[in-house]
């Protein structure tokens, strides 16, 4: 039983566009809801993180929106560039008490010139 | 400040050989976790040290793997014997205190033939 759904699972996009990448949750219990970034033969990189009592979070180029009713929350890159090219996933914790996490299955994003 | 350092990178293994994983969290990061990506699936949560304490180790799949983390330092991850559905990427990853996002490793890609 998959807790996290995202999509898309690919997404290519022309430079200076918008990426969009969201995610549906099931347990409200949530409480944690951050993105990574991983580039090939790297491990996944913390990019970007929101907890629920905030609907959006800017930090440059991206930006988390968070619809807690929706249960989704979905990441935004402005400006896409070539080098935001990677794997992208989308997480949320389970248990504060472990700081577990349960991912997506990722999207990979390619930004052509 | 040195990362997660993982290795070794690659390992390739025939079935029912045992492997050992080793990974080093950055210095003072009391919690180390394991995470495993199967091919093109979501990255799944396998346990959590505190120290050299299990605090979680529900992710585990079956008692061929076997994780340690003797005097709170490095961490190794035994899998024996290994299985076919046993490859994927096995990553780690390090924090010193909970809710703040945690430190990943380039990760170890296991291939089981």
């Amino acid at each position: 039983q998959q807790q996290v759904k995202q999509s898309p699972q690919s997404l290519i996009v022309q430079k200076g566009g918008i990426s969009i990448i969201n995610c549906a949750y099931e347990n409200t219990a949530f409480d944690y809801f951050p993105w990574y970034q991983q580039f090939p033969g790297k491990g996944p990189a913390l990019l970007i993180a929101i907890r629920p009592d905030v609907s959006e979070k800017k930090e440059g180029r991206f930006t988390i929106s968070f619809n807690k009713s929706a249960k989704q929350f979905s990441l935004h890159i402005m400006d896409s560039q070539p080098g935001d090219s990677a794997t992208y996933f989308c997480a949320v914790r389970t248990d504060g008490g472990t700081d577990k996490l349960i991912f997506g299955t990722g999207t990979r994003l390619q930004v052509f010139p | 400040e040195a990362g997660v350092t993982q290795f070794p990178s690659h390992s390739v293994i025939e079935k029912g050989q045992t492997v050992t994983l080793r990974c080093d969290p950055i210095s003072g990061h009391d919690n180390l976790y394991w995470y495993r990506r199967v091919m093109g699936k979501e990255i799944k949560f396998l346990l959590h040290f505190v120290k050299e304490s299990k605090q979680d180790e529900s992710g585990m799949p079956n008692n061929r793997f076997l994780a340690e983390r003797t005097g709170g330092t490095y961490s190794t991850l035994k899998v024996q014997p290994a299985e076919l559905e046993d490859s994927g990427v096995y990553f780690c990853a390090s924090s010193q205190d909970l809710g703040y996002g945690y430190t990943f490793g380039s990760g170890t890609r296991l291939t089981v033939v």
